[in-house]
């Protein structure tokens, strides 16, 4: 069983229009995140939730929206998409004090 | 502010032979010190962490860190290496006085490691 499941894989879309990402763990962790990697691989957090509430909120555009329906989920909604927002877009979550898990990742490709 | 440096791009290595890859941090306190990988299209693996105790961590893999305070390094280590260990690894610190929700990994740049038959 995956332990933590992004869908899509792949998300390739037009300059303009709206997305979502969604996020899903069954570890039972109470924090989730969204991390974004850039071409050059560089790591960088974007938000965390902890009990569906948001806890760390970094410098990121309005435009990108999170939501924690319930402690297992934390989707990623995006609006109006730009050239620059093509990265990877990785959820994690974690419990105590282990380590975090990762998803797979979302490739998002803007044209 | 925490931070981590990973002084290396790519680190090129024969295989059988000892590889190591550079990590020093910088943050407040006692860090928490991790090393991930990630192998292409995947997302990070944990290898292993340093909180507290023996200086020299084992984890995944048959990788090893140690954790040098005087010199703020924790450089992973692996005695022999494999083709199979080409990738990209990632070290993190976090912050040990944030609590939880608040846990926040501050990852290097990553080093691209590259065995050569």
């Amino acid at each position: 069983d995956t332990a933590v499941s992004q869908t899509p894989k792949y998300l390739v879309t037009q300059m303009g229009n709206d997305k979502s990402i969604k996020c899903e763990q069954n570890l039972g962790h109470d924090t989730m995140y969204w991390y974004k990697q850039d071409s050059k691989k560089f790591l960088k957090i974007m938000f965390s939730y902890n009990n569906k509430e948001l806890i760390i909120n970094e410098t990121v555009p309005n435009r990108f929206s999170p939501k924690s329906p319930d402690k297992a989920h934390l989707n990623l909604h995006i609006n109006s998409l730009e050239l620059g927002d093509s990265a990877v877009y990785f959820c994690a979550s974690l419990g105590g004090d282990q380590p975090q898990h990762f998803g797979d990742g979302t490739r998002l490709s803007i044209l | 502010a925490q931070s981590v440096a990973q002084p290396e791009d790519q680190v090129n290595v024969a295989e059988g032979n000892p590889l190591t890859v550079k990590c020093t941090y910088s943050v407040s306190g006692n860090p928490y010190l991790f090393w991930y990988v990630q192998y292409p299209n995947r997302g990070l693996q944990f290898l292993l962490k340093y909180i507290t105790g023996d200086n020299l961590v084992k984890g995944s893999y048959g990788f090893e860190a140690e954790f040098n305070k005087s010199q703020t390094s924790f450089h992973l280590k692996k005695p022999s290496a494999l083709v199979s260990d080409s990738a990209l690894y990632f070290c993190a610190v976090r912050d040990p006085n944030s609590g939880a929700g608040s846990y926040q990994l501050t990852f290097g740049k990553g080093t691209k490691l590259s065995v050569i038959p």
